[in-house]
């Protein structure tokens, strides 16, 4: 079974350009999450789906950010303007199961924003 | 002071060694705990939850102090293969919201 996949695996983009991070989830799982680490920082989450729906988003830094989980298949998260601070390993993880139990994480997508 | 704490390491431990990590939390109402491990550049991966009884699986121990607010990992007779970033996660107030800790680093030196 394939587990969560995303990608780009990495970008390197400029300030002010627009990038986009897909998250293929384990077929099945309704919860979707993403979440981010920046340099020697911890990991934190930014927000969660259920099927389609943003169950919390309240981790988002700011209105640059946007993420989407049309169908409640794939998600994206598109970040435009790209800013220096957002760069960092954005990850994804699924779940079959409310409470985080069983979270699945993806490799993450290294975005490095110069 | 940080909701979730951990001491970053590294910890440099021969094989066959026991060595143990503890994660301390902020939040008296924390509900759920886990330990996941991180290879370089690698996704988390869930290495067990942490129950209040305690559980071991194989030569790993979990374990929850409630009153102090920490949990701890045991790990026992190690091998250069557990030689990661573990990382405690802790699940409290919010619907699945879950928190971080910085990680712990382990390096097992043969």
């Amino acid at each position: 079974e394939a587990g969560v996949t995303q990608f780009p695996s990495h970008s390197v983009i400029e300030k002010g350009q627009t990038v986009t991070l897909r998250c293929d989830p384990i077929s099945g799982h309704d919860n979707l999450y993403w979440y981010r680490r920046v340099m020697g920082k911890e990991i934190k989450f930014l927000l969660h789906f259920v099927k389609e729906s943003k169950q919390d988003e309240s981790g988002m830094p700011n209105n640059r950010f946007l993420a989407e989980r049309t169908g409640g298949t794939y998600s994206t998260l598109k970040v435009q303007p790209a800013e220096l601070e957002d760069s960092g390993v954005y990850f994804c993880a699924s779940s079959p199961l409310e409470g985080f139990t069983e979270a699945f994480f993806g490799q993450g997508t290294r975005l490095t924003v110069v | 002071r940080k909701e979730v704490e951990q001491d970053p390491g590294p910890f440099n431990v021969p094989e066959g060694a026991t060595v143990a990590f503890n994660c301390t939390y902020s939040n008296s109402a924390s509900q759920s705990f886990f330990w996941y491990r991180q290879d370089c550049r690698k996704e988390p991966k869930l290495l067990m939850s942490v129950y209040s009884s305690g559980n071991e699986d194989g030569r790993f121990t979990a374990q929850l102090n409630r009153a102090s607010q920490y949990i701890s990992l045991l790990i026992r007779d190690s091998k250069l293969s557990d030689s990661a970033t573990y990382l405690c996660v802790v699940k409290s107030g919010g619907y699945q919201k879950v928190t971080f800790g910085t990680g712990t680093k382990l390096q097992v030196i043969p």
